[in-house]
């Protein structure tokens, strides 16, 4: 148990919807991460905050947003849903927002598998 | 553009030999290196790291050599063994980036008994 907790699990939802997706970091963590697994790739970063700052944003899109609330949980809002944004979607938190050998490691969450039909 | 690179998507291994996973990147600012392995239905677990500063970093069965000059990485696990079978990806970060890994496609090993 790596201590980030992600709801749901698993999500079923239509084309054209929106979903929030919720991750609470581990006990202390200030820093949380966003990725995103889709079928057969790697994780590709979406985004980061830091103490409810956004810290660094990768390759996220428009249509999708994210917070951090000053009880430090995170939420991922993803709208006008495509079925190409079928994917697992993983929150990660880590105790520095810096990177390098700074970084230390990021603990995982299981992850949200969000199915667009 | 992708700065990490797994070129093996699948690596099949005896139990009790050497496995070699493989990771070559392009950004010359990664400055940290990690390899995370992943078991279906669960999130990616931290495995070993590497500073740049350093070409060899060992953790029992588990070591990770750094060629800087080359821009690649290699982590070996000696001897392999069943429960070793995962997904393993390798991640690296700068440190004028913030805190976030730019991960590889992964790298899906299978050891056989």
């Amino acid at each position: 148990d790596s201590g980030v907790t992600q709801t749901p699990k698993h999500l079923i939802t239509a084309t054209g919807q929106r979903v929030t997706l919720r991750c609470s970091p581990r006990s202390g963590d200030l820093s949380v991460y966003w990725y995103q697994q889709s079928l057969d790739q790697g994780l590709q970063f979406l985004i980061q905050y830091y103490n409810g700052e956004e810290r660094a944003k990768g390759n996220i899109l428009e249509r999708f947003s994210a917070q951090q609330f000053p009880d430090l949980h995170s939420e991922l809002n993803l709208s006008s849903l495509e079925l190409g944004d079928s994917a697992l979607y993983f929150c990660a938190s880590s105790v520095s927002p810096a990177g390098g050998a700074n970084t230390g490691e990021l603990f995982f969450g299981e992850g949200s598998r969000l199915t667009v039909l | 553009d992708q700065q990490v690179k797994q070129n093996s998507p699948s690596l099949s291994v005896q139990e009790g030999r050497i496995s070699i996973l493989n990771c070559d990147y392009t950004n010359s600012m990664f400055d940290y290196f990690l390899w995370y392995k992943k078991y279906p239905a669960e999130g990616p677990t931290f495995l070993i790291s590497i500073s740049s500063i350093k070409d060899k970093n060992e953790d029992g069965r588990f070591t990770v050599f750094l060629n800087k000059s080359a821009k690649h990485l290699s982590l070996h696990i000696v001897p392999s063994q069943p429960g070793d079978s995962a997904v393993y990806f390798c991640a690296a970060s700068a440190e004028n980036q913030g805190g976030k890994l730019i991960f590889g496609q992964g790298t899906e090993l299978s050891v056989k008994p």
